[in-house]
């Protein structure tokens, strides 16, 4: 399977703890997106990285979240200190800056925080 | 980007054609029209996308307005594996920073 994976698909963590995901795209695929989905509402963007340079945060991205795809390749996420509110389906998507509205979505990890 | 409007949900019958509407009055004219659907518990998967020509492909076909204030995507013969929730967006294509921005969408929901 060439598609894009997330690992690990579901975690459940305390508040206060760090959490780690990882994503890995499709291998051609300069471009990586993160997005978070929580119940009810479509995917919103959260970050993108073109090869190994993160070049959008949105506002929803706190000080608390930071993201990294340090050789172009995979990516992780990290969130610090996690609240009840950061529970949500965390997305990530990649594809080719040339057809960059076209992507492919992985399937997803899903973060209960208690 | 343009704004997109969806009804939030539609059933449509196996084997029937689906046909899910979206407005997009303010779309300018650089701005296409993405469709993107989402089965339950997993990530949106892109479908079609168009700029004024209606097009077709083997998941679906798009038609577009002349005014391309509104499009509709069609499902030629529903199976209940398309019971998703079905995104249309309009934005530039490939320009660069701007994200995809999606809805609400519409749940459609195939009934056997």
């Amino acid at each position: 399977d060439t598609g894009v994976s997330q690992d690990p698909r579901h975690k459940i963590t305390k508040r206060g703890q760090n959490v780690t995901f990882r994503c890995d795209p499709i291998s051609e695929h300069n471009r990586l997106y993160w997005y978070r989905q929580t119940l009810g509402q479509g995917p919103e963007f959260l970050t993108y990285f073109q090869n190994e340079a993160q070049l959008e945060k949105s506002r929803l991205l706190s000080d608390r979240f930071s993201a990294e795809r340090p050789k172009g390749s995979f990516s992780t996420l990290e969130i610090q200190r996690t609240e009840q509110g950061d529970s949500a389906m965390y997305l990530c998507a990649s594809t080719t800056q040339r057809d960059s509205w076209e992507q492919y979505f992985g399937p997803g990890t899903r973060l209960t925080v208690t | 980007d343009a704004k997109t409007t969806q009804p939030t949900s539609m059933d449509c019958a196996e084997g029937r054609a689906a046909n899910l509407p979206c407005n997009h009055s303010t779309i300018s004219g650089n701005e296409y029209v993405y469709w993107y659907r989402q089965i339950h518990s997993q990530g949106p998967q892109y479908i079609i996308h168009g700029l004024k020509n209606n097009e077709t492909n083997e998941m679906a076909s798009l038609i577009i307005t002349e005014d391309r204030k509104s499009s509709t995507l069609i499902l030629p013969h529903a199976t209940l594996r398309d019971t998703a929730v079905y995104y249309c967006i309009a934005c530039p294509r490939n320009s660069g920073n701007t994200p995809l921005v999606f809805g609400k969408g519409t749940r459609l929901s195939v009934i056997a």
